[in-house]
């Protein structure tokens, strides 16, 4: 089955950029029908969808995070990456990347769901 | 932005059923997913289009959507279904959005 890891620095400064990268293995990152998501959960509280990107290089960010956010993919390495710029203490959070599932019904409502998750990986911002 | 509601606890005693509501303005009209997190692991896929089970999810989970509310049902709760719960959905303005959670105990 798929599987995807997350890896980066656990401890990114104030106002500097959060870096992380995904791994996916058993399965291609540009199989048609994937987004491929971050999503974060701050401690002891619920789950932010972060943003996703298409194999193809299209995105779609959580508006709340816009202008901060920028997402990459590299099919070659199966890998996609997040960046988050001018970090404070509330983007202390874990991250986990999934997998999304992505299709329309006969009336054209979009079925948006996460079959498979990482591990998640605490991402710390302090001095 | 649209927003999802969920109550933040549900009990249930061994072996009833627990019913966990997700409130969201016409919700009817967009397809609700489950998932469960335990403490300290990732969130695991239960119900996604409103009904379905992946494969390796038991029998005892459905889910329903209708009206304002999708509600997820474990029938013959087990204690190794105490877990938070959440639920989520497609907005073409919002995107993804997550309802808050809601943490079920089995006691």
């Amino acid at each position: 089955q798929v599987q995807l890891q997350e890896s980066g620095p656990g401890l990114v400064k104030p106002s500097q950029t959060l870096s992380l990268t995904c791994t996916v293995s058993s399965g291609s990152i540009d199989s048609g029908g994937y987004y491929w998501s971050w999503i974060r959960q701050h401690p002891g509280k619920g789950l932010e969808w972060i943003g996703y990107i298409y194999y193809s290089g299209r995105t779609y960010y959580n508006p709340s995070l816009k202008g901060r956010l920028i997402m990459s993919v590299d099919t070659s390495k199966n890998q996609f990456s997040l960046k988050l710029s001018s970090v404070t203490a509330a983007d202390t959070a874990v991250y986990f990347c999934t997998r999304g599932v992505h299709y329309s019904d006969t009336s054209a409502s979009i079925i948006y769901y996460f079959d498979y998750w990482g591990q998640g990986t605490l991402v710390t911002v302090s001095s | 932005s649209y927003e999802l509601t969920q109550p933040p606890s549900v009990s249930v005693s061994p072996g009833q059923t627990a019913s966990i509501t997700c409130f969201g303005d016409e919700l009817r009209n967009k397809y609700a997913s489950w998932y469960y997190q335990k403490p300290g692991q990732s969130p695991v896929l239960v119900i996604y289009e409103n009904t379905k089970r992946p494969s390796k999810i038991p029998e005892r989970f459905s889910a329903s959507n209708h009206g304002n509310t999708a509600t997820l049902t474990i029938s013959g709760t087990q204690t190794m279904d105490e877990a938070e719960y959440y639920c989520q959905a497609w907005d073409s303005s919002t995107y993804v959005v997550f309802g808050g959670g809601t943490k079920l105990t089995v006691l």
